[in-house]
């Protein structure tokens, strides 16, 4: 599974949109990126995933770039509740082992 | 629809023990997978359940097993504990077609000393 890098921490005001990048630059064509989150003492809850058109839920927006070498999510209006570490996940659509690689993630700090 | 839970919540071993940890699967769900989170990392994959057989494992050495049963539930086992097995130990599970996602539980805390 392809590497991704994302930024360890970022801040965000309440309200306003939170947008969390990831490189991914060694994605292959059938993986899909998987965004995840996990608030703190909680285990990862799952956001959004997406291949190559932008995809958008009741939690949130994934945009992926053209080349889809990288990646934003997007908290559209962000709330205290949203605090969590984001971890962006690339995911192999093949075979049978369907395991999730995850790297440290960026925790989002939302503040009043 | 129930969640996926984990029990127990926190365990305290001492070294040397061994420990199961136990996870119910979200209804439905006929894989579970199961991880591995030290303080301050992303969760670690030890390995995944299907259909009662192990379907891939994680760099983890051969004293982490698992069992899964008709009813799709799942153990972790540990034996001989070492201190570096203190970490939160994550049960995820999900349909055979992973698009759709995989639910994790909060977790059991285990604590070797």
């Amino acid at each position: 599974d392809a590497k991704t890098t994302q930024p360890p921490s970022m801040d965000c005001a309440e309200g306003r949109a939170a947008n969390l990048p990831c490189n991914h630059s060694t994605i292959s064509g059938n993986e899909y990126v998987y965004w995840y989150r996990q608030i703190h003492s909680q285990g990862p809850q799952y956001i959004i995933h997406g291949l190559k058109n932008n995809e958008t839920n009741e939690m949130a927006s994934l945009i992926i770039t053209e080349d889809r070498k990288s990646s934003t999510l997007i908290l559209p209006h962000a709330t205290l509740r949203d605090t969590a570490v984001y971890y962006c996940i690339v995911l192999n659509s093949g075979g049978s082992n369907y395991k999730l690689t995850f790297g440290k993630g960026t925790l989002l700090t939302v503040n009043p | 629809e129930t969640g996926v839970t984990q029990s127990p919540t926190h365990l305290i071993k001492t070294r040397g023990q061994q420990v199961t940890l136990r996870c119910s699967s979200q209804s439905g769900h006929n894989t579970v997978s199961w991880y591995q989170q030290a303080l301050g990392q992303g969760p670690q994959f030890i390995f995944q359940y299907y259909r009662e057989e192990e379907n891939g494992r994680g760099n983890f050495p051969p004293r982490f097993s698992g069992l899964q049963f008709p009813n799709y539930s799942s153990e972790l086992n540990v034996n001989a504990l070492e201190l570096d097995d203190s970490a939160l130990y994550l049960c995820a599970s999900s349909l055979r077609d992973w698009g759709l996602g995989y639910t994790f539980g909060s977790g059991t805390r285990l604590t070797v000393v």
